[in-house]
């Protein structure tokens, strides 16, 4: 049982070079969610989907794409790598009812040098 | 402007003794409260939630406590074990049926053998 899968782990960039983070869930959850924790903050929602070919902007957006063609993955595209987005990103899945806890994946630690 | 605060960045216990986490929040709107728990190099898991009709909830070791009226909420681990030592977090849905998530920055738990 995988749950949510994200790949890379670790991954380093060199400013204003591009990447897709990966994620993909084999719960059949409709909602997908992507977040970013910086030290000593909470995570922050960037995107959301609430099921294939539906997507939301969520708190922090600004230089992100995501895009949702299954319910299984749920890409989240970095186009011109920027210092402030060095984080720890998070997927998650829920079936979204109120108050259904979120599965989270283990993060991919990026760093942009 | 941080609608879940969780203002103790640490915490440390003794084995077997209580560990209290604390959280508080400004929206008298939010309807669901969950805490996860978070050990490094992973993600998230959900560890236990209330609702708003609630004053209470237990599952186990775990018990979390809400006050509405203070808009504050605690989780309560008894007894605590070296294995609870993780960072928690305390989030919220901010309105009935909502798909975003408001996490706080969470608390860091050690529990000394």
């Amino acid at each position: 049982n995988a749950g949510v899968t994200q790949t890379p782990k670790f991954r380093i960039l060199k400013i204003g070079q591009s990447m897709t983070l990966q994620c993909t869930q084999d719960m059949n959850h409709n909602y997908m969610y992507w977040y970013r924790q910086d030290p000593g903050m909470g995570l922050k929602l960037i995107y959301y989907s609430v099921g294939a070919g539906i997507t939301d902007k969520g708190e922090v957006p600004n230089g992100y794409n995501v895009s949702r063609s299954t319910t299984e993955d749920f890409p989240l595209r970095l186009e011109l790598a920027a210092p402030s987005q060095t984080s720890v990103y998070f997927c998650a899945s829920s079936y979204s009812l109120q108050g259904q806890p979120q599965h989270f994946g283990d993060g991919t630690r990026l760093s942009i040098l | 402007d941080q609608q879940v605060k969780q203002n103790s960045p640490s915490l440390s216990v003794q084995e077997g003794r209580i560990s209290i986490l604390n959280c508080d929040y400004t929206n008298s709107m939010f309807d669901y409260f969950l805490w996860y728990k978070k050990y490094p190099a992973e993600g998230p898991t959900f560890l236990i939630s209330i609702s708003s009709i609630k004053d209470k909830n237990e599952d186990g070791r775990f018990t979390v406590f809400l006050n509405k009226s203070a808009k504050h909420l605690s989780l309560h681990i008894v007894p605590s074990q070296p294995g609870d030592s993780a960072v928690y977090f305390c989030a919220a849905n901010p309105l009935p049926r909502s798909d975003k998530v408001i996490f706080g920055p969470g608390t860091s738990l050690s529990v000394i053998p």
